[in-house]
């Protein structure tokens, strides 16, 4: 059965940083695409960063650019969100979400239970 | 970026009853090497994560119910629940993943039971 399980979520200031981790198991997770989704309070869904499966191609959204870097470690099956220079407005429930596939032309097929990020001072 | 936008916002069917929710995006998503619209659907219920119900706008994902089901293609695309069973109350959302990035999502559709 595949599982993703995000940790790292936390209270911070404005300003501040926090490193999000997502282990997989049942899965071999060097063969897929990667993408972080997060959804704000009572918000929908917004895609934050994508990585390819062997880590050669990252894109991020705008909202998070030079800001928020994501980063896997296939030997760890684990994928990982840097983030820094938080603000509020990145206050949400971060979700790491498995492509189908090894690019991001996928769907999303498993989701994390998700890890909350509280941006305030 | 491929804006999609679903309607309505929000609805409330009596149990048993056909529920039809519109996915529109701003430009053709078909896959014209694949023949495929690359468009998903997912149902998030309250505190859960979302979860993949159709992909590529009309393949039924292993264990979801044939109520259940996708159609369209290019711009608009339709998720349609046959028979509404009082566990299908969530929010459906709509995404794109033609145009990468951003990949994109519809603004949700909030189901209730009349």
């Amino acid at each position: 059965e595949v599982q993703l399980l995000e940790s790292g979520g936390d209270s911070v200031q404005p300003g501040g940083s926090l490193s999000l981790s997502c282990e997989a198991s049942g899965l071999t997770l060097g063969n897929y695409a990667m993408s972080w989704v997060r959804q704000a309070p009572g918000k929908g869904l917004q895609w934050v960063s994508v990585i390819s499966a062997t880590g050669d191609s990252i894109y991020n959204a705008d909202s998070v650019k030079g800001r928020f870097t994501i980063s896997r470690d296939n030997s760890k099956n684990t994928l990982y969100l840097q983030m820094g220079s938080l603000r509020a407005e990145d206050t949400a429930v971060y979700y790491c979400a498995k492509h189908s596939a090894d690019h991001r032309y996928s769907p999303f097929d498993y989701w994390g239970q998700g890890t909350l990020v509280t941006v305030s001072s | 970026d491929i804006v999609l936008t679903q309607s309505p916002d929000s609805l409330a069917v009596s149990l048993g009853e056909r529920v039809t929710i519109n996915c529109k995006s701003s430009q053709s998503v078909f896959h014209s090497f694949k023949r495929k619209s690359s468009l998903a659907w997912f149902q998030q219920k309250p505190g859960q994560p979302p979860k993949l119900l159709i992909s590529w706008a009309s393949t039924r994902e292993s264990g979801v119910p044939d109520r259940f089901s996708g159609s369209g293609s290019g711009t608009d695309f339709s998720l349609t629940i046959s028979s509404l069973q009082a566990e299908d109350v969530a929010v459906y959302y709509c995404q794109q993943y033609y145009n990468a990035p951003p990949i994109t999502f519809g603004q949700g559709t909030r189901l209730e039971i009349k």
